[in-house]
């Protein structure tokens, strides 16, 4: 059954501590990206990676990073630097070998912090 | 620069009734546009795409979507709604300079009413 997870779907955190969010895909995907939700904004981009060992700033990089040592894991931290963390983080990844355009969501992190 | 604009944060529908759920987009170039819908508390599922071709999109659940470039648009439509198709709505269009950068609307609360 191929697809991504993402873990934990729920996830507390106390201000201060650096946190991170799990992504794996068994789709064999190039391409994986990080969204941050939050109400009434759609989705931001934070990082984007489009082969192993390379990652890219997205619109909202600030405060999060991010590693791509495998093809299929994209983990992402948040770290004590991000003012507003609390939010909806989705991962996504994209067949770029096929000229895939659409992206695959996993099912999502709802980070907590206070 | 690119962008996507959605309207309507909200649109009510009856049971059985066509449904639109209206989309703008702004960039320069060819557009490549996408819809997904979002359930709650879970990650986006692709419906449909606009790459090149026939204007009338067709995607998953019965869902199409037409594009215009007179007009800019890429809404969404479904001849016969139901109940089952209320979620949430986010229109996307890719960057034309960079083919990981996606940027989405703020999304559309669809409500079908029995």
């Amino acid at each position: 059954d191929g697809g991504i997870t993402q873990s934990p779907k729920y996830l507390f955190r106390k201000e201060g501590q650096n946190v991170t969010l799990s992504c794996e895909q068994n789709l064999n995907h190039d391409a994986m990206y990080w969204y941050r939700q939050d109400p009434g904004q759609g989705l931001r981009l934070i990082y984007y990676s489009q082969i192993v060992n390379d990652f890219q700033k997205g619109d909202i990089a600030e405060g999060y990073s991010v590693s791509r040592e495998k093809k299929e894991s994209f983990p992402l931290t948040v770290t004590s630097a991000q003012k507003n963390p609390t939010a909806f983080y989705l991962c996504a990844s994209r067949d770029t070998g096929r000229g895939g355009h659409e992206q695959y969501f996993g099912p999502g992190t709802r980070l907590t912090v206070t | 620069a690119q962008s996507v604009a959605q309207p309507e944060d909200q649109v009510n529908v009856a049971e059985g009734n066509p449904l639109t759920v209206k989309c703008t987009y702004s960039v320069s170039g060819n557009p490549y546009l996408f819809w997904y819908v979002q359930y709650p508390n879970r990650g986006l599922q692709f419906l449909l795409k606009y790459i090149t071709g026939d204007n009338l999109v067709k995607g998953s659940y019965g869902f199409e979507a037409e594009f215009n470039k007179s007009q800019t648009s890429f809404h969404l439509k479904k001849p016969s709604a139901l109940v089952s198709d209320s979620a949430l709505y986010f229109c996307a269009v890719r960057a034309v300079y960079n083919f990981n950068k996606f940027y989405f609307g703020s999304g559309t609360k669809l409500n079908v009413k029995p």
